[in-house]
């Protein structure tokens, strides 16, 4: 099975930082991977598809890029609705993994 | 517009079977491409995927979890359902269905507790 490990697994920042989070795939998984948010209590929302297609919807602060096996999300400019965990999705095999995920809280 | 929606039991006995139901609209089932997936989130932990079922009806199951969980589907309903034997304390979590290979949308999910 494919392993997806998060860097870091909290991050502390304030409003207006760029904020990049890491996704490493145990092994090449192209370009097939997606990016969600995450806030208590709720489902999660898809952020990111394909490592870099932006979901629609989704403000133009985040961006994705990455191919392979090594990904990152950034957040150009932290907003105040932007504190939440945030996960990486390979769905590159028949068993997807998700990472163990990223807290974005404030500094 | 893709809606899907979990039901299940709230409280579930160790050594019993799970079954939850997840009803969906926007979409058919019976159409090449189409996916219907489960994963769940114990509290205050991460996303686990679990099951997959196509439109051709192939199912795809977690390595670690492919002996306790049964797939299926009924069209006629909009329905998928997840079967999961012999529950344990640590299956306790929010169970979602969802929709694609990534997952544009999701069930509001379901939380299921496993306690005697």
């Amino acid at each position: 099975d494919i392993q997806m490990t998060q860097s870091p697994s909290t991050l502390s920042a304030s409003i207006g930082d760029r904020v990049t989070i890491t996704c490493r795939a145990s092994q090449t998984i192209s370009s097939w991977l997606a990016w969600y948010q995450q806030k208590p209590g709720k489902a999660p929302n898809l952020l990111i598809y394909k490592a870099s297609n932006l979901e629609s919807g989704v403000p133009s602060r985040f961006s994705g890029s990455g191919s392979g096996t090594e990904f990152t999300l950034t957040i150009s400019s932290l907003q105040p609705d932007d504190f939440a965990t945030y996960y990486c999705q390979e769905y590159y095999s028949y068993s997807p993994a998700f990472g163990q995920g990223t807290k974005v809280e404030v500094k | 517009q893709v809606t899907l929606q979990e039901s299940g039991p709230a409280l579930v006995k160790p050594t019993q079977t799970l079954t939850l139901t997840c009803t969906f609209s926007g979409f058919s089932l019976t159409t090449p491409g189409m996916r219907v997936s489960w994963i769940r989130q114990p509290p205050g932990k991460a996303l686990e995927w679990l099951a997959r079922i196509d439109g051709d009806d192939e199912k795809f199951y977690s390595t670690s979890l492919r002996t306790r969980l049964t797939i299926s589907k009924d069209t006629s309903k909009n329905q998928v359902v997840l079967t999961m034997t012999n529950v344990d304390p640590v299956d306790t979590a929010t169970y979602y269905c969802t929709f694609g290979s990534y997952y544009r949308a999701w069930g509001q999910g379901t939380l299921v507790t496993v306690s005697s």
